[in-house]
Order: C-alpha cells, then structure tokens, then sequence
C-alpha cells in the first residue's frame, strides 16, 4: 500500500520567512496531491492540491511542487503570518475505479513566532 | 461549514462499553471516509465507503465496524473499547464521478472526540 513520509515533524519560522514542509510517496501510481491544514480542535481543511500532471501550484503565498520521478512533492508558504501556525498535513491518494485512499503524512506542526 | 455532519461531537464512556459514531456526508457525495487521530498523532485510514458498499479497507481494528445506509449517512460501531481508543474520529466525505476522474478533495466533518475511561 501507500506509504507517506512527512519531514519536518516541527517547523518554527519568524514571522515573514518562507516554510518548506518535505513529503515522500512510495506508490508511483498515485496521481493526487492535497495538503491539508489543522488548527488546534478543528478539522483538517484542503489548502492547495496537485495533480500528477503538474509540477507545480501556487495559490498566493502557498504554493506546491511534485516530482514525480523522484515521487516527493512539497509545500512552500511565503511570508509567513501567525495565522499560518498549524498542522500541516500532506496526503496522497491512489485510485483504482471507484476505490480510492488517501493516506496522510504524520504531519508538521508550524509555529509562525513574532 | 464543510457540510459534513457528526455525532456526537463528545462521547465519554467505560473500557469495554461499545459506541456508535454517525456522519452524514454533504449532499451529492456517495463516498464516505472514516479517519483516526489520536493526540498529537495523523490521520490513521480505517474504511471507506461508495454507495453503500465498502470499497477500502485501512487500519481498522475487528472491534471496529462500519455501514454505510441508503440514505448514504454512516455509523461507525467501536465495541470492546479499549483505552487506546481514545481519539478524535473524522468523517469525511467526497464526490465521486462513476467512470470519471476524482474530484479528490475530502470535505471533513468537525470530529467526534471519544474518551475512555
């Protein structure tokens, strides 16, 4: 099955730097990217997403990055707002007619300091 | 709002004690997903379902079962309870188009945050 790895665990930037969270993939068959944010109590919610197809999204300060060949992808968050602190989860998802999985990585937890 | 439903949002219960987690996925969506979080921990896979059929299968214990019903609202049935089964239970779900692409994105319900005693 899909095996996702996720690096770093923690992350602490000051206000204003760039972020860079790191995902490895294991199954070359899978074709969807998403990365989801979690603030403490709440639910993960859907950030940016990529496709197989495309090596690289930006969405304003959030932008995504696949390689497939080497099968990592990662995020990169621009200047770095407190409200960007969370847990930041990558995921990839393998299809196989209707059957799918997402499987997550283990998550970064993002502290965005003054 | 995502427009997925859970409950209860809170559930204290005994070791031992069985419990049942419901989630109506948004409207139009046939696919529902359960997720395990323990503190601190990621999201663990436990099932999938499509239309009523289960369709993937994670790390879901054989304490643990699921269904999905016609009206496509789902139940998540944990017996035997155990202390370590204490987590936030996610309920997601997505739209499916039968012979197309994904749409891929999971739309999360707000968790139904079990304790056991």
């Amino acid at each position: 099955g899909e095996n996702v790895e996720q690096h770093p665990s923690t992350l602490s930037v000051q206000e204003g730097d760039s972020a860079v969270i790191k995902c490895t993939y294991s199954d070359s068959a899978s074709n969807y990217f998403p990365w989801y944010k979690q603030e403490l109590g709440k639910r993960p919610q859907l950030i940016i997403d990529i496709r197989s197809n495309v090596g690289e999204k930006k969405d304003q300060r959030i932008a995504v990055t696949l390689n497939k060949t080497a099968k990592h992808f990662s995020l990169h968050i621009t200047e770095t707002q407190p409200e960007d602190s969370a847990v930041y989860f990558c995921a990839a998802k393998s299809n196989t007619g209707t059957a799918s999985k997402l499987t997550f990585g283990t998550g970064t937890r993002l502290q965005v300091t003054l | 709002d995502s427009g997925v439903t859970q409950t209860p949002k809170h559930l204290i219960t005994a070791t031992g004690q069985r419990v049942t987690l419901r989630c109506s996925p948004r409207s139009g969506d046939l696919s529902v997903y359960w997720y395990q979080q323990s503190l601190d921990q990621g999201l663990q896979f436990l099932i999938q379902y499509y239309n009523g059929e289960e369709r993937a299968k994670g790390n879901i214990l054989e304490r643990f079962s699921a269904q999905q019903f016609p009206d496509l609202h789902s139940e998540l049935n944990l017996s035997s309870l155990e202390l370590g089964d204490s987590a936030l239970y996610f309920c997601a779900s997505s739209v499916v188009l039968a012979g197309g692409p994904l749409s891929g994105e999971l739309f999360f319900g707000e968790g139904s945050r079990l304790t056991v005693l």
